[in-house]
């Protein structure tokens, strides 16, 4: 089945540093990726939609200018969280889009802020 | 707007027994519903999907989920749980009317299965 990736799998940041997260489609080019995050012990939400060659859409209450998203591959994403703080640790997942209704996700990155 | 409700946050069976996880789902236009699962350290994997049609769906694994629209429900089942179905499970909608490939999830089912 079609593979997606994430780099790092962890990361250590300290506050007020960037920390940037890629996401691969490994055996298939996806023209949208979609950015999840999920807190401890509840469900992934939504952050930002991500499509190839263009600016990426973000949900409502999503910081932009925090979360910098660029798709600049048919196989990559990348997640740009800007001046960290303990706030933001949290699990990031990406997903990306394989046809009408397929959808394949990455395995999520856990960032933690000190 | 859409929305997911998932009933128990936990649940635990027999290896055997009947598996049950309850999603409720909210939405103005018709549906497209799904049904993931989360091992640890993976990613999320697609179980089955609803999207027009027969409205028993069978998935992987021996799964299988029933759309029905008088309730609002997409309920996954499986006959006879094994010890490698222990898993979180995620019941999805996806947003708007016109694939747009978002998806809101539930709050997830943790499965348990005892031996």
């Amino acid at each position: 089945g079609a593979v997606v990736s994430q780099h790092p799998s962890w990361v250590i940041c300290k506050s007020g540093t960037s920390v940037k997260i890629e996401c691969r489609s490994l055996d298939f080019q996806a023209t949208t990726m979609f950015w999840y995050r999920q807190f401890p012990k509840q469900s992934l939400m939504l952050m930002a939609t991500s499509n190839e060659g263009s600016k990426a859409t973000y949900e409502q209450g999503v910081e932009k200018d925090k979360f910098l998203i660029n798709h600049a591959s048919l196989t990559l994403s990348t997640l740009t969280v800007t001046s960290a703080h303990p706030e933001d640790s949290s699990f990031y997942i990406c997903s990306a889009r394989a046809g009408v209704y397929e959808q394949y996700f990455g395995p999520g990155t856990r960032l933690t802020v000190t | 707007a859409q929305s997911v409700t998932q009933l128990g946050s936990h649940v635990s069976v027999s290896e055997g027994a009947l598996v049950l996880l309850r999603c409720n789902y909210s939405s103005s236009v018709p549906p497209y519903l799904f049904w993931y699962v989360q091992y640890p350290n993976q990613g999320l994997q697609l179980l089955l999907k609803y999207t027009t049609g027969a409205t028993l769906v069978k998935g992987i694994n021996g799964f299988e989920a029933e759309f029905k629209k008088s309730e609002t429900s997409f309920h996954l089942t499986k006959p006879s749980a094994h010890m490698s179905d222990a898993a979180e499970y995620f019941c999805a909608v996806e947003m708007g009317s016109s694939n747009t490939g978002k998806l809101i999830f539930g709050q997830g089912t943790t499965l348990q299965v005892k031996p």
